[in-house]
């Protein structure tokens, strides 16, 4: 049974679409983490959290934005899609001490 | 800038074999340092996480070593296994922010 779920999996859309990829964890911790990763290449933070109410910037910079509400949740949007956001986006959250990854969600923007 | 140097290059090695990967960083000196296991499509699972302070770490069949003066960690997964054909990458909390910076990864394949 995984503690952090990703949806959706895969995800075809157009271009100009406006997309949220949903990010859960139960495992009641405080940071969460974005990173996004393309075929063979390395993660590139994107989006961190450190608790409720507050969201940073990664080292890569994206046109998404993110949001946290509440402690469990932590989506993703990207308001107009274009093909070069086409991509793998994998949450994650952890203590520092060891990072759980959800199954990711690979996004095509055609 | 802090740069986390994985071999791009596939390890192919023999069933029963050792493998051993390198990381190498360069600048900072980060409180501790954590090993990945990537599958194609998923994302990354952790393995072990050494210290600074730490020379070495194993779990299993699995051993980490952390060298802070050469700024480098070994990664050594003995009787290897088809199994463990993987991608394994390398990262590090560079300035003790809870933020991981992940090397690019190697490709380990084991023949059977």
């Amino acid at each position: 049974e995984a503690d952090i779920y990703q949806t959706p999996r895969y995800l075809v859309i157009g271009t100009g679409k406006k997309i949220t990829l949903e990010c859960s964890q139960t495992m009641g911790h405080d940071k969460m983490y974005w990173y996004q990763q393309d075929p063979g290449m390395e993660l590139h933070l994107i989006h961190y959290s450190y608790g409720v109410n507050s969201t940073e910037k990664g080292d890569l910079s994206s046109e998404s934005t993110v949001s946290r509400i509440r402690t469990e949740h932590f989506p993703l949007t990207l308001e107009s899609a274009r093909p070069s956001h086409t991509s793998q986006y994998l949450c994650a959250t952890g203590t520092g001490l060891g990072y759980t990854f959800g199954s990711g969600t690979r996004l095509t923007v055609v | 800038s802090q740069k986390i140097e994985q071999n791009s290059e596939a390890l192919n090695i023999q069933e029963g074999k050792t493998a051993t990967l390198t990381c190498n960083y360069t600048n900072y000196s980060p409180a501790y340092l954590q090993w990945y296991r990537q599958d194609p499509g998923r994302g990354p699972v952790f393995l072990l996480l050494i210290r600074e302070n730490e020379k070495e770490k194993r779990k299993e069949r699995l051993k980490v070593t952390f060298d802070t003066t050469l700024k480098q960690s070994l990664f050594h997964i003995t009787a290897s296994q088809p199994a463990d054909s993987a991608t394994y990458l390398c990262a590090l909390d560079m300035d003790s922010s809870y933020k991981l910076i992940f090397g690019s990864g190697t490709r380990l394949l084991v023949r059977p």
